[in-house]
């Protein structure tokens, strides 16, 4: 079983929609919970970052994270064309330099 | 400055070549990483530098020697490449070692492509 589980996707909404993204994890002792969004031949960019379980908002981005399920998702509000990319999601224990990374998920916002 | 800097963009190299890439960050974060990205494929580790010195080594091919001449610059030299190691190589930074979970700041990575 992989440490961290992400649909590959790809994923297309039309523009305006809500878009759901989400990861699955095996090692309970993750504590920090990132995503990324990567867009073609960039380098990856930290879009959200939380802690622990619950949610944190940041504009037209929410991000949740249940540890009692292993599930952490990020959702993107009235979704624009320039939000297609690809999406990260990562996770790390406290103190360690590792992440490790999910398969990431390509998202297409239609005009 | 908040960006990390990744130079050259693109390199093609033959087998017998030997390069470097260079990757410079004026953020004062102590600790930087290499990553190599696969097409489709999330990144994956090669090196950690804490405090200029190197902490971590993925048992990465000796073909690959990174480098840290001061606390803004990282190296990554490369030697008798094979095909197999075309891709996207990734710089990264964090402020402090260990505190990877806040993030990392990515550079736009080099495309290498060996011949």
């Amino acid at each position: 079983q992989k440490e961290v589980e992400q649909d590959p996707g790809p994923l297309s909404v039309p523009e305006g929609a809500i878009v759901s993204l989400n990861c699955t994890y095996s090692n309970s002792a993750f504590q920090y919970f990132m995503w990324y969004r990567q867009y073609s031949r960039k380098g990856p960019e930290l879009l959200m970052y939380t802690y622990s379980s619950g949610n944190k908002e940041d504009g037209r981005f929410t991000a949740q994270v249940d540890k009692s399920s292993k599930y952490i998702s990020l959702f993107i509000r009235d979704s624009q064309p320039s939000d297609s990319a690809t999406y990260l999601c990562a996770m790390s224990l406290y103190g360690n330099n590792r992440l490790a990374f999910g398969k990431g998920n390509q998202v297409v916002v239609i005009p | 400055d908040t960006e990390v800097t990744q130079t050259p963009k693109h390199l093609v190299m033959g087998m017998t070549n030997k390069k470097s890439l260079k990757c410079e960050q004026h953020m004062g974060h102590r600790a930087m990483y290499w990553y190599k990205q696969k097409a489709k494929k999330p990144p994956e580790l090669m090196f950690v530098y804490s405090y200029e010195k190197l902490s971590i080594n993925e048992s990465v091919p000796s073909r690959f020697s990174p480098e840290c001449p001061n606390s803004s610059l990282l190296n990554l030299h490369l030697h008798a490449l094979q095909p197999e190691d075309s891709a996207l190589y990734l710089c990264a930074s964090s402020q402090e070692p260990g505190q990877g979970y806040h993030g990392y700041t990515f550079g736009s990575g080099t495309r290498l492509t060996v011949v």
